[in-house]
């Protein structure tokens, strides 16, 4: 079956390290999104790609950024953590853009 | 731009007793309609979507909802909640149109607390 997974699940970092979080995905989706989740703020946009060397700023792009070489992958990096970014980190894809989604598990992250 | 409203932050009810989630959008055109439930430490799973056509959308885990253009609401029902329905719950607009942002703006969650 196809599906998306996201690695690590958790991860505890220091600040000033640069992380990057991977996403996987097998649906062959050309459109791939990061989000974090807030207690109080429910899901924002960080970045978004609608195709290979596409990669777009959402809401909250401060900090992060994204590459996409190939229509599976789109890692996400934290060029320098910071104890604001500490955070739940979902990625998702969808085969129409603007249509539904389909969510990774999640990658808890921890910037001490 | 589009928005999405869920006024109820936290619902609680008992088990068996029916349920209804509110989800009020903002947006110009038709849009697309999502629900969508996350268990503690799960990703967001997809319980049903409504773009065109039959207003009401029955979705997984005997979930349905409601597309009432005149009041610009798409709100859930379950007419008996069992306890693992205990999660939250995030209602999405999105937009398939040419020109359009095409993302899915997301409301804040309701969380459902299931009591026994």
């Amino acid at each position: 079956d196809a599906e998306i997974t996201q690695s690590p699940r958790h991860k505890i970092t220091e600040t000033g390290r640069q992380v990057t979080l991977a996403c996987h995905q097998t649906w062959n989706h050309n459109n791939m999104f990061w989000y974090r989740q807030d207690l109080g703020h429910g899901l924002r946009l960080i970045h978004y790609s609608y195709g290979v060397q596409d990669t777009n700023k959402g809401e909250v792009s401060d900090g992060y950024s994204v590459s996409r070489s190939n229509t599976e992958d789109l890692p996400l990096t934290l060029e320098s953590a910071a104890s604001s970014q500490t955070s739940v980190y979902f990625c998702a894809s969808s085969f129409l853009q603007g249509g539904e989604q389909f969510f990774g598990p999640g990658t808890r992250l921890t910037v001490l | 731009a589009q928005s999405v409203t869920q006024p109820d932050i936290h619902i609680t009810v008992s088990e068996g007793a029916s349920l209804e989630l509110r989800c009020n959008y903002s947006y110009g055109a038709t849009p697309y309609l999502f629900w969508y439930v996350q268990s503690p430490g799960q990703g967001l799973q997809l319980l049903l979507k409504y773009f065109s056509g039959d207003t009401l959308v029955q979705g997984i885990k005997g979930f349905e909802a409601e597309f009432k253009r005149s009041q610009s609401s798409f709100n859930l029902r379950k007419p008996s909640v069992h306890w693992s329905d205990a999660a939250e719950y995030f209602c999405a607009v999105g937009d398939i149109s040419s020109g359009s942002a095409r993302q899915l703006t997301f409301g804040s969650g309701t969380q459902l607390t299931v009591l026994p």
